[in-house]
């Protein structure tokens, strides 16, 4: 398996502009994460999936936030207008139902100017 | 919500000797507390997990300890080789929050040689 696909590995941008990040899970896992990375905040869930459907989107930090997940394999994370305060590497991450292990993958370093 | 703390926060350990992580968590309903390595420019990924039915697990090298009295598990490394320079998450689940992890801040190991 290929593991959890995430893309763009760096994406660089002025503030004001539209993000999205993109994620592909791996095949049969029930489960969707998108973390946020900082030195000063660690590891921060923003939201997650199962079943294509989001239940808990608390971590998300502002309405310029947005996630969606339209099918089983391909879920974005969109920052619309970005700030720079939103700079830090994004994690998506996966798991199958209850097994416990997150699968994640190689992060999105989003750097807003 | 669950609250991890991890400490240190960086620790530095000579080639061979042996290092600890340590965690504690607010949630006495919490039952199971993964390990991530995360590498440079890489997603975390675990390398080790305890469930609260368990008060010691060991893979080689590795070991994890959990005393659910004080709400603190630790993490083990023996004969510690510079391929283990990384930083360290503990992590927490509680029941019913799906696959929810709440992570601890992180801890920079670094194996000098």
């Amino acid at each position: 398996d290929a593991g959890v696909i995430q893309s763009p590995r760096h994406e660089v941008t002025e503030m004001g502009q539209e993000v999205t990040l993109r994620c592909k899970p791996i095949s049969g896992h029930d489960y969707l994460f998108w973390y946020r990375q900082t030195m000063m905040r660690g590891l921060e869930l923003l939201i997650y999936f199962n079943n294509n459907v989001p239940i808990d989107d608390s971590g998300m930090p502002e309405d310029r936030f947005s996630a969606k997940m339209p099918n089983a394999s391909f879920s974005t994370l969109k920052i619309q207008p970005s700030e720079p305060r939103d700079s830090a590497v994004y994690f998506c991450a996966s798991s199958g139902f209850n097994t416990g292990e997150l699968f994640f993958g190689e992060g999105s370093r989003l750097t807003v100017l | 919500g669950e609250n991890v703390e991890q400490h240190p926060s960086t620790l530095s350990v000579q080639e061979g000797d042996s290092a600890v992580i340590k965690c504690t968590y607010s949630d006495s309903a919490s039952n199971y507390f993964p390990w991530y390595k995360q590498e440079l420019g890489k997603g975390p990924q675990l390398i080790i997990d305890i469930r609260s039915n368990v008060g010691e697990k060991k893979d080689q090298r590795i070991a994890v300890t959990l005393n659910k009295t004080a709400k603190h598990f630790s993490l083990h490394i023996t004969e510690t080789q510079p391929e283990d320079s990384a930083v360290y998450f503990c992590a927490a689940h509680t029941p019913g929050g799906g696959n929810k992890l709440t992570f601890g801040t992180g801890t920079q190991l670094k194996v000098e040689l």
